[in-house]
């Protein structure tokens, strides 16, 4: 069964400080979109940063950028200048290929980010 | 607003009864999923619709059916409600099956509680 692991079930940070998310997965495909979700108390699943597997240069999305190692299928979300609105459950979401499942997505656990003032 | 809509935002049922979840999208999206949310875990796939006429198991579905009733629409019917069913549950569309750049547009869920 292809996986995904976020090793950290919670981080903190300090407003205006930077922090890093991290992430692995695994996937036998050679190219492949990968996803990074924000899920605020709302509920609401919103699209944070996308990577092309192909693409050797890191995604940035304003604030949010992405550590891509293609080779260790490592995918790690640093978010600069941490806001209060930060503040939220995160999840990686890798392309998921293989069997019966190909072409979806599968999510991580997930990390609780909390955000201090 | 564009997007996807799910009804309802929250339901309670008691074990064997049964229902069904709706899912809508305005984005002529060709793809449409259902994944399920309990607590300290990410989504798991229950089924999805590659494309209208066709619907496949996802990872957990189980006590599951699904109708692909037209392009828009895609449903979720529960017909014997369990206590392990007590979920959030999201519908979420795509443009392709395979997702690119775009990857999922997510409704806002339904908070589903079994007793």
């Amino acid at each position: 069964a292809q996986t995904v692991t976020q090793s950290q079930p919670e981080m903190s940070v300090q407003e205006a400080e930077t922090v890093t998310l991290s992430c692995t997965y695994d996937t036998s495909e050679s190219d492949y979109y990968l996803f990074w979700y924000k899920q605020p108390p709302s509920r609401q699943m919103i699209l944070v940063i996308r990577q092309e597997a192909y693409k050797q240069q890191n995604a940035t999305e304003n604030r949010f950028s992405v550590n891509f190692q293609k080779a260790a299928k490592s995918f790690s979300l640093k978010i600069s200048d941490s806001q209060l609105g930060d503040a939220a459950m995160y999840f990686c979401a890798p392309r998921r290929d293989g069997g019966t499942s190909y072409g979806k997505l599968t999510f991580g656990q997930g990390t609780i980010l909390t955000v201090h003032p | 607003n564009a997007g996807v809509t799910q009804t309802p935002k929250f339901q309670v049922l008691k074990t064997g009864q049964s229902m069904t979840l709706q899912c809508a999208q305005d984005m002529n999206h060709n793809s449409m999923y259902w994944y399920r949310q309990d607590p300290g875990m990410g989504l798991r796939l229950i089924y999805y619709s590659a494309s209208e006429g066709t619907t496949d198991k996802g990872e957990v579905p189980n006590g599951y059916n699904v109708s692909r009733l037209n392009k828009r629409e895609f449903s979720l019917r529960l017909e014997s409600a369990a206590p392990s069913q007590t979920s959030v549950y999201f519908c979420a569309s795509s443009s392709q099956a395979l997702p690119g750049q775009d990857g999922y547009t997510f409704g806002s869920g339904t908070r589903l509680t079994v007793v």
